[in-house]
Protein backbone atom coordinates (compact mmCIF):
# COMPACT_ATOMS: atom_id res chain seq x y z
CA UNK A 1 0.00 0.00 0.00
CA UNK A 2 1.29 3.37 -1.69
CA UNK A 3 -0.87 5.68 1.04
CA UNK A 4 -2.16 7.00 -1.87
CA UNK A 5 -5.88 6.37 -2.54
CA UNK A 6 -7.59 7.47 -5.21
CA UNK A 7 -11.54 7.00 -5.96
CA UNK A 8 -13.59 5.71 -7.90
CA UNK A 9 -11.73 2.28 -8.91
CA UNK A 10 -13.58 1.87 -11.61
CA UNK A 11 -16.26 4.32 -13.45
CA UNK A 12 -18.13 3.50 -16.37
CA UNK A 13 -19.51 6.45 -18.79
CA UNK A 14 -20.78 7.82 -21.88
CA UNK A 15 -19.26 9.80 -24.39
CA UNK A 16 -19.92 13.93 -23.95
CA UNK A 17 -19.82 13.44 -20.58
CA UNK A 18 -18.02 14.60 -17.15
CA UNK A 19 -16.52 12.84 -14.61
CA UNK A 20 -14.21 13.96 -11.51
CA UNK A 21 -11.30 11.71 -10.27
CA UNK A 22 -9.95 11.83 -6.67
CA UNK A 23 -6.99 11.66 -5.14
CA UNK A 24 -5.66 12.05 -1.42
CA UNK A 25 -1.51 12.14 -1.18
CA UNK A 26 0.56 10.24 1.02
CA UNK A 27 0.70 11.98 4.61
CA UNK A 28 3.27 14.62 4.19
CA UNK A 29 3.34 14.56 0.60
CA UNK A 30 2.63 17.52 -1.14
CA UNK A 31 3.39 17.64 -4.72
CA UNK A 32 0.52 15.41 -6.56
CA UNK A 33 0.65 14.28 -10.16
CA UNK A 34 -1.48 12.55 -12.73
CA UNK A 35 -0.85 10.54 -15.07
CA UNK A 36 -2.83 8.48 -17.69
CA UNK A 37 -1.99 5.01 -19.46
CA UNK A 38 -3.59 3.92 -22.36
CA UNK A 39 -2.65 0.85 -24.42
CA UNK A 40 -1.64 3.04 -27.22
CA UNK A 41 -0.20 5.78 -25.65
CA UNK A 42 1.68 4.15 -22.31
CA UNK A 43 2.03 5.84 -19.49
CA UNK A 44 1.89 9.55 -19.92
CA UNK A 45 2.28 12.72 -17.20
CA UNK A 46 -0.90 14.68 -17.38
CA UNK A 47 -0.30 17.82 -14.82
CA UNK A 48 1.54 18.13 -11.51
CA UNK A 49 0.75 20.17 -8.69
CA UNK A 50 2.97 21.43 -5.37
CA UNK A 51 1.07 22.59 -2.52
CA UNK A 52 -2.24 23.76 -4.55
CA UNK A 53 -0.35 25.67 -7.01
CA UNK A 54 0.41 24.05 -10.76
CA UNK A 55 3.98 23.12 -11.27
CA UNK A 56 3.90 21.35 -14.32
CA UNK A 57 1.65 20.56 -17.22
CA UNK A 58 1.80 17.37 -20.10
CA UNK A 59 -0.10 16.05 -22.79
CA UNK A 60 -3.11 17.51 -20.67
CA UNK A 61 -6.43 17.71 -23.00
CA UNK A 62 -7.78 21.47 -22.70
CA UNK A 63 -11.04 19.28 -21.74
CA UNK A 64 -9.27 18.19 -18.71
CA UNK A 65 -8.39 20.20 -15.84
CA UNK A 66 -7.14 19.60 -12.22
CA UNK A 67 -6.59 21.60 -9.06
CA UNK A 68 -4.95 20.64 -5.30
CA UNK A 69 -6.83 21.54 -2.33
CA UNK A 70 -5.81 23.38 0.92
CA UNK A 71 -6.31 20.03 2.05
CA UNK A 72 -3.52 18.23 -0.40
CA UNK A 73 -5.89 16.21 -2.08
CA UNK A 74 -6.53 16.66 -5.86
CA UNK A 75 -9.02 16.37 -8.33
CA UNK A 76 -9.05 15.81 -12.12
CA UNK A 77 -11.61 16.56 -14.50
CA UNK A 78 -12.82 15.12 -17.36
CA UNK A 79 -15.20 16.59 -19.62
CA UNK A 80 -16.73 16.20 -23.06
CA UNK A 81 -15.49 12.53 -23.04
CA UNK A 82 -14.63 10.63 -25.98
CA UNK A 83 -14.16 6.70 -26.41
CA UNK A 84 -10.41 7.65 -26.90
CA UNK A 85 -10.20 9.12 -22.90
CA UNK A 86 -11.12 5.62 -21.57
CA UNK A 87 -7.67 4.61 -19.88
CA UNK A 88 -6.29 3.65 -16.53
CA UNK A 89 -5.77 7.34 -14.71
CA UNK A 90 -2.98 7.30 -11.55
CA UNK A 91 -2.26 9.75 -9.32
CA UNK A 92 1.01 10.26 -7.55
CA UNK A 93 2.73 12.24 -5.00
CA UNK A 94 5.92 12.78 -3.60
CA UNK A 95 7.45 14.69 -0.67
CA UNK A 96 8.28 17.51 -2.49
CA UNK A 97 9.14 19.13 -6.55
CA UNK A 98 12.65 17.99 -6.56
CA UNK A 99 13.05 14.74 -9.39
CA UNK A 100 15.13 13.14 -6.85
CA UNK A 101 12.20 12.16 -4.82
CA UNK A 102 10.25 8.90 -5.79
CA UNK A 103 7.12 9.06 -6.50
CA UNK A 104 4.31 7.00 -5.04
CA UNK A 105 1.63 6.04 -7.26
CA UNK A 106 -2.39 5.25 -6.17
CA UNK A 107 -3.74 2.14 -7.46
CA UNK A 108 -5.84 3.90 -10.29
CA UNK A 109 -8.89 4.78 -11.45
CA UNK A 110 -9.96 2.61 -14.50
CA UNK A 111 -12.26 5.03 -16.92
CA UNK A 112 -14.22 3.12 -19.57
CA UNK A 113 -15.61 5.65 -22.09
CA UNK A 114 -18.55 3.96 -23.49
CA UNK B 1 6.26 11.07 -26.89
CA UNK B 2 8.22 8.47 -24.76
CA UNK B 3 11.79 9.43 -23.26
CA UNK B 4 12.81 6.25 -22.74
CA UNK B 5 12.48 3.12 -24.38
CA UNK B 6 12.54 -0.55 -22.97
CA UNK B 7 14.15 -4.05 -24.66
CA UNK B 8 12.52 -6.39 -25.10
CA UNK B 9 8.94 -5.74 -25.18
CA UNK B 10 8.35 -8.82 -23.42
CA UNK B 11 10.84 -11.61 -21.63
CA UNK B 12 9.90 -15.21 -20.54
CA UNK B 13 12.30 -16.73 -18.41
CA UNK B 14 12.12 -19.74 -16.36
CA UNK B 15 12.34 -19.13 -12.23
CA UNK B 16 16.24 -19.08 -10.81
CA UNK B 17 16.91 -17.08 -14.17
CA UNK B 18 18.14 -13.48 -14.38
CA UNK B 19 16.37 -10.90 -16.06
CA UNK B 20 17.87 -8.63 -17.69
CA UNK B 21 15.80 -5.18 -19.32
CA UNK B 22 17.02 -2.43 -21.10
CA UNK B 23 16.10 1.56 -21.28
CA UNK B 24 17.09 3.84 -23.74
CA UNK B 25 16.45 7.69 -23.55
CA UNK B 26 17.12 10.49 -25.70
CA UNK B 27 17.86 13.62 -23.82
CA UNK B 28 20.25 14.46 -20.64
CA UNK B 29 19.16 13.55 -17.42
CA UNK B 30 19.93 14.24 -13.81
CA UNK B 31 18.43 10.66 -12.93
CA UNK B 32 16.65 7.15 -13.86
CA UNK B 33 14.47 5.19 -12.12
CA UNK B 34 12.72 1.72 -12.35
CA UNK B 35 9.47 1.47 -11.53
CA UNK B 36 7.19 -2.13 -11.49
CA UNK B 37 3.63 -2.57 -12.52
CA UNK B 38 1.17 -5.36 -11.58
CA UNK B 39 -1.17 -6.05 -13.87
CA UNK B 40 -3.54 -3.29 -13.75
CA UNK B 41 -2.07 -1.67 -10.82
CA UNK B 42 -0.61 0.99 -9.67
CA UNK B 43 3.47 1.33 -10.28
CA UNK B 44 5.76 0.54 -7.44
CA UNK B 45 9.45 2.40 -7.49
CA UNK B 46 12.20 -0.18 -7.28
CA UNK B 47 15.15 2.16 -7.88
CA UNK B 48 16.65 5.27 -8.55
CA UNK B 49 20.08 5.84 -9.91
CA UNK B 50 21.75 9.55 -10.46
CA UNK B 51 23.69 10.36 -13.48
CA UNK B 52 27.09 10.41 -11.75
CA UNK B 53 26.18 6.85 -10.63
CA UNK B 54 26.64 3.66 -12.81
CA UNK B 55 25.84 0.97 -10.95
CA UNK B 56 23.63 0.41 -7.72
CA UNK B 57 22.03 -2.24 -6.10
CA UNK B 58 18.88 -3.49 -4.01
CA UNK B 59 18.41 -6.67 -3.08
CA UNK B 60 17.85 -8.93 -6.24
CA UNK B 61 17.91 -5.45 -8.39
CA UNK B 62 20.84 -4.19 -10.11
CA UNK B 63 20.41 -1.26 -12.13
CA UNK B 64 23.69 0.61 -14.49
CA UNK B 65 23.50 3.54 -15.74
CA UNK B 66 25.54 4.44 -18.63
CA UNK B 67 25.04 8.43 -19.68
CA UNK B 68 27.14 7.92 -22.63
CA UNK B 69 24.63 5.59 -24.10
CA UNK B 70 22.24 7.22 -22.77
CA UNK B 71 21.20 3.65 -21.30
CA UNK B 72 20.90 1.82 -18.38
CA UNK B 73 19.76 -1.59 -17.42
CA UNK B 74 17.91 -3.80 -15.07
CA UNK B 75 19.31 -6.73 -13.63
CA UNK B 76 16.49 -9.33 -11.50
CA UNK B 77 18.49 -11.91 -10.56
CA UNK B 78 17.51 -15.54 -9.40
CA UNK B 79 13.88 -14.44 -10.35
CA UNK B 80 10.82 -15.59 -8.89
CA UNK B 81 7.45 -16.21 -10.42
CA UNK B 82 6.24 -13.15 -7.83
CA UNK B 83 8.59 -11.29 -9.81
CA UNK B 84 6.31 -11.57 -13.24
CA UNK B 85 4.94 -7.17 -14.32
CA UNK B 86 5.50 -4.59 -16.06
CA UNK B 87 8.66 -2.92 -15.57
CA UNK B 88 9.29 0.76 -17.08
CA UNK B 89 11.78 3.18 -16.61
CA UNK B 90 11.59 6.70 -16.13
CA UNK B 91 13.42 9.69 -16.56
CA UNK B 92 12.88 13.51 -14.09
CA UNK B 93 12.95 16.53 -15.66
CA UNK B 94 14.03 19.47 -13.97
CA UNK B 95 11.00 21.51 -14.87
CA UNK B 96 8.31 20.20 -12.38
CA UNK B 97 9.67 16.40 -11.14
CA UNK B 98 7.35 15.15 -13.75
CA UNK B 99 8.34 11.58 -15.12
CA UNK B 100 8.67 10.25 -18.69
CA UNK B 101 8.43 6.38 -19.40
CA UNK B 102 8.97 4.32 -21.55
CA UNK B 103 6.93 1.26 -22.91
CA UNK B 104 8.37 -0.92 -20.95
CA UNK B 105 9.34 -4.51 -20.46
CA UNK B 106 6.31 -7.07 -19.76
CA UNK B 107 8.53 -9.91 -17.89
CA UNK B 108 6.40 -13.01 -17.29
CA UNK B 109 8.38 -16.11 -14.63
CA UNK B 110 7.16 -19.32 -15.08
CA UNK B 111 7.70 -21.77 -12.21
Amino acid sequence: DSGVTQTPKHLITATGQRVTLRCSPRSGDLSVYWYQQSLDQGLQFLIQYYNGEERAKGNILERFSAQQFPDLHSELNLSSLELGDSALYFCASSVATSEFYEQYFGPGTRLTVT
Amino acid sequence: SQQGEEDPQALSIQEGENATMNCSYKTSINNLQWYRQNSGRGLVHLILIRSNEREKHSGRLRVTLDTSKKSSSLLITASRAADTASYFCATGNNAGNMLTFGGGTRLMVKP
